[in-house]
């Protein structure tokens, strides 16, 4: 059974870079889409972006210019950036894996498999 | 970005009832390949959320048959035939017709 498990600093400092972690266990990273999504009192669930591949990453416009995601076959992990952050980036940050279906499609992929969260609070 | 919008915010309910919630979407969620493509999650107490329905009516692996999902375009609608206790938590909508996914805000199910 695959499991997700999301790691990061808890409290990071305005202006600062924000890094996460997720690490898979219980399965391959690979032919998968790779997802963050973080969640805060002020803006309910929010998809900040997914992986596939370097060449097939999309990201939420409104983070474009802030976020940049990888993926380390070799860990079995899973990588968010976030630059410059701001209080408004705290939230609970959620990694998310994308499955695609037999009936969706070829670019449609469901959250089937979701870590248990990290909570990041920024704060001087 | 697609709008996604909910009723009711709060849904008490008495176990064996039925539950019904709604959620629209600003702009039609129906592709030309005849798929909607609007998700149902939902995230118990303490929980990070799980996938319920996928495009629009099919069930998760898993989820009981209690739950059933319909609709098209831009109205949506998450039935459950017979609630029970183990189904509180927030239900959320999602639109996976375009980037960035957007969620509605949540319908927050409790038992009366």
């Amino acid at each position: 059974q695959v499991q997700l498990q999301e790691s990061g600093p808890g409290l990071v400092k305005p202006s600062e870079t924000l890094s996460l972690t997720c690490s898979v266990s219980g399965g391959s990273i690979s032919g998968y889409y790779w997802n963050w999504i973080r969640q805060s009192a002020g803006k309910g669930l929010e998809w900040i972006g997914r992986f596939y591949t370097t060449a097939n990453t999309r990201y939420h416009p409104s983070l474009e210019s802030r976020v940049s995601m990888s993926v380390d076959t070799s860990q079995n992990q899973f990588s968010l950036s976030l630059r410059s952050i701001t209080a408004a980036d705290t939230a609970v940050y959620y990694c998310a894996r994308g499955r695609l279906t037999e009936n969706g499609g070829p670019y449609y992929y469901v959250m089937d498999v979701w870590g248990p969260g990290t909570a990041i609070s920024v704060s001087s | 970005d697609i709008v996604m919008t909910q009723s009711p915010p709060s849904l008490p309910v008495t176990p064996g009832e039925p539950a019904s919630i709604s959620c629209r979407s600003s702009q039609s969620l129906l592709y030309s390949n005849g798929h909607n493509y609007l998700d149902w999650y939902l995230q118990k107490p303490g929980q990070s959320p799980q996938l319920l329905i996928y495009l629009t009516s099919n069930r998760a692996s898993g989820v009981p048959d209690r739950f059933s999902g319909s609709g098209s375009g831009t109205d949506f609608t998450l039935r459950i035939s017979k609630v029970e206790a183990e189904d509180v938590g927030v239900y959320y909508c999602m639109q996976a017709l375009q980037t960035p996914r957007t969620f509605g805000q949540g319908t927050k199910l409790e038992i009366k």
